[in-house]
């Protein structure tokens, strides 16, 4: 089945500097890879997604890569804000798999 | 508020009781999924409903069951309770099977003492 393996689990950035989070997956079938933000004690939350037909994918402050031969996918985030600090999950969907693993998490720290 | 409704909020219960988590997937949605997030872990895939019937499964405890119904909603059933089933149960639910992403409910914050 599919693994998600995800870094680095925590990440300190100074406000308005840029950070990167890591997923790398094993599941060459996998063709959908969505992100989450999750705050303290609430749901997590879908904030972007990419499927497998695309290299990258932009919305506002927040983008995400994908390279299907290396079989890994980055998150960036521009310009971070206070709002920001979050736990970050990535995920992989596997077409023969009807599910969504998910990867550790990262704890992000925005720095005033 | 997601559109994904999940009932108690809140429940502490003493070991080896049993206790069932409700969730009613948004309007819509046919298929329901349920991961346990224990403190500070990853989300852990349990188990998959779509349209009633189970369609994937992962380490889920053979404690621990489930369904769907005729209206969508699902439960989980958790049995036998022990200390380390103390985690968050989160539901969530797509439309469709496949590469879509999930809305989650709030979760039922189960407390095992």
């Amino acid at each position: 089945g599919e693994n998600v393996e995800q870094h680095p689990s925590t990440l300190s950035v100074q406000e308005g500097d840029s950070a990167v989070i890591k997923c790398t997956y094993s599941d060459s079938a996998s063709n959908y890879f969505p992100w989450y933000k999750q705050e303290l004690g609430k749901r997590p939350q879908l904030i972007i997604d990419i499927r497998s037909n695309v290299g990258e994918k932009k919305d506002q402050r927040i983008a995400v890569t994908l390279n299907k031969t290396a079989k890994h996918f980055s998150l960036h985030i521009t310009e971070t804000q206070p709002e920001d600090s979050a736990v970050y999950f990535c995920a992989a969907h596997s077409v023969g798999d009807d599910k969504i693993i998910f990867g550790k998490g990262t704890r992000l720290h925005i720095l005033p | 508020d997601s559109g994904v409704t999940q009932t108690p909020k809140h429940l502490i219960t003493a070991t080896g009781q049993r206790v069932t988590l409700r969730c009613s997937p948004r309007s819509g949605d046919l298929s329901v999924y349920w991961y346990q997030q224990s403190l500070d872990q990853g989300l852990q895939f349990l188990i998959q409903y779509y349209n009633g019937e189970e369609r994937a499964k992962g380490n889920i405890l053979e404690r621990f069951s489930a369904q769907q119904f005729p209206d969508l909603h699902s439960e989980l059933n958790l049995s036998s309770l022990e200390l380390g089933d103390s985690a968050l149960y989160f539901c969530a639910s797509t439309a469709l099977q496949g590469s879509y992403g999930y809305t989650f409910g709030s979760g039922t914050r189960l407390t095992v003492v």
